[in-house]
């Protein structure tokens, strides 16, 4: 178990420009989720993969926010013309069964200036 | 949409002394419960967990109680030691996905 890994840890960038995120989920999860976090906050659920197929978003995820898992395994959280109220931690979590907790990774800081 | 949340933002415990963290949840469909520890700078890590068929569970040095009556969610911490600080989080399950609560920061006082 070499746990969930995100890349990069920090992303800083300017107002409009795009990002993305990636994530690794412990191999053999087939569910893996995308929170974000801001300070002071508990996480919010952005969206959630099932194997490679999206089963759910949030409100929250804008149509600037696209998340995708192609093959099932690794995902990337692509975020464009980003704006400053998108500097959060985004953390990525993946899960065995779906009743199992969450296996968190240590997150990507993002800010934008 | 629903929600979890805690009831202090803060909690300070002398070295040694059992911490009780309290959590409330509001979702009655909610069967499964969740205890996370973060540290700063890092993503939260699972401490416990415990389901709505059982009102206590064990850990080492943890122990959650889960009171369905009042939807209300407790940790419990014996012989809390620096390690422990950190915040904490009550998470519940939201359809497939998971609600949290805004955290608990629990300082140990040396």
């Amino acid at each position: 178990d070499t746990g969930v890994s995100q890349d990069p840890r920090h992303k800083i960038t300017k107002r409009g420009q795009n990002v993305t995120f990636r994530c690794d989920p412990i191999s053999e999860h087939n569910r893996l989720y995308w929170y974000r976090q801001t300070l002071g906050q508990g996480p919010e659920f952005l969206t959630y993969f099932q194997n490679e197929a999206q089963l759910e978003k949030s409100r929250l995820l804008s149509d600037r926010f696209s998340a995708e898992r192609p093959k099932g395994s690794f995902s990337t959280l692509e975020i464009q013309r980003t704006e400053q109220g998108d500097s959060a931690m985004y953390l990525c979590a993946s899960s065995l069964l779906s009743q199992g907790h969450l296996h968190f990774g240590n997150g990507t800081r993002l800010t934008v200036t | 949409g629903e929600s979890v949340g805690l009831h202090l933002p803060t909690l300070s415990v002398q070295e040694g002394d059992n911490s009780i963290i309290n959590c409330a949840y509001s979702n009655s469909a909610s069967d499964y419960f969740i205890w996370y520890k973060q540290e700063s700078g890092k993503g939260p890590q699972f401490i416990i967990d415990i389901r709505s068929n059982m009102d206590k569970r064990q850990g080492q040095r943890v122990t959650v109680l889960l009171n369905k009556t009042v939807k209300h969610l407790s940790l419990q911490i014996a012989a809390t030691q620096p390690g422990d600080s950190a915040v904490y989080f009550c998470a519940d399950n939201y359809g497939q996905n998971f609600v949290f609560g805004p955290g608990t920061r629990l300082s140990v006082l040396p």
